[in-house]
């Protein structure tokens, strides 16, 4: 199953909101309420942002949030800072056959 | 403090066998799924599969299947990757992430990374 859709990259100024694509299918994004968001600056680990759609695990600022029409997800950051600039990649439960999917990954870009 | 410690980056030729660790601590172990996922040089995140340590059970994904094997030894708190004869294409960063716990899946602890370079 290929990865899902994701723009290659994204591009705002401090203080400005961006919001990121996922497109998949009906067997993983639009199927299931399991879409995750990674952070993943370079040379490091990723590190969850988002789970189940909407939810923001403790210590993730509120400026970054999730949703979901569909089959795309989508994670929007508002009030840009440096800091937030990294490759982002979504990622979705895909049924009992694939499991887990991963997006492209975009690269933000903090102008 | 939930933390999982994989082992340093491994050097190896076409046709070589290897198995990477991935050590967790501050939580139980034995309670919680742990995954592979792999990247590529200048790739993006892959999925490889998963082990529940606490019985063994494991799945993969389909484009792993067969290619390596998940492994766990609770008694050391320790999940494994492994490769029966590696490839230059096995070539990259490889993560493990813990699942959190319920109905979810999302990883919400990763380790640090291995990195694996294969080369002749």
């Amino acid at each position: 199953q290929s990865a899902l859709t994701q723009p290659r990259s994204v591009s705002g100024s401090p203080g400005q909101s961006v919001t990121i694509s996922c497109t998949g299918t009906s067997s993983d994004v639009g199927g299931y309420n399991y879409v995750s968001w990674y952070q993943q600056h370079p040379g490091k680990a990723p590190k969850l942002m988002i789970s189940d759609v909407t939810k923001r695990p403790s210590g993730v600022p509120d400026r970054f949030s999730g949703s979901k029409s569909g089959n795309t997800a989508s994670l929007t950051i508002s009030g840009l800072q440096a800091e937030d600039e990294a490759d982002y990649y979504c990622c979705s439960f895909a049924g009992t056959y694939t499991y887990v999917i991963f997006g492209e990954g975009t690269k933000l870009t903090v102008l | 403090e939930v933390q999982l410690v994989q082992s340093g980056a491994e050097v190896k030729k076409p046709g070589e066998s290897l198995k990477i660790s991935c050590k967790g601590s501050g939580y139980s172990f034995t309670s919680y799924w742990i995954a592979w996922v792999r990247q590529m040089p200048g790739k993006g995140l892959e999925w490889m599969g998963i082990i529940y340590p606490g019985d063994s059970d494991i799945r993969y994904s389909p484009s792993f299947q067969g290619q390596v094997t998940i492994s766990a030894d609770k008694s050391i708190s320790t999940a494994y990757l492994q490769w029966s004869s590696l490839k230059a294409s096995d070539t990259a960063m490889y993560y493990c992430a813990r699942r959190d716990r319920g109905i979810t899946w999302h990883f919400d602890s990763w380790g640090q990374g291995t990195l694996v370079t294969v080369s002749s």
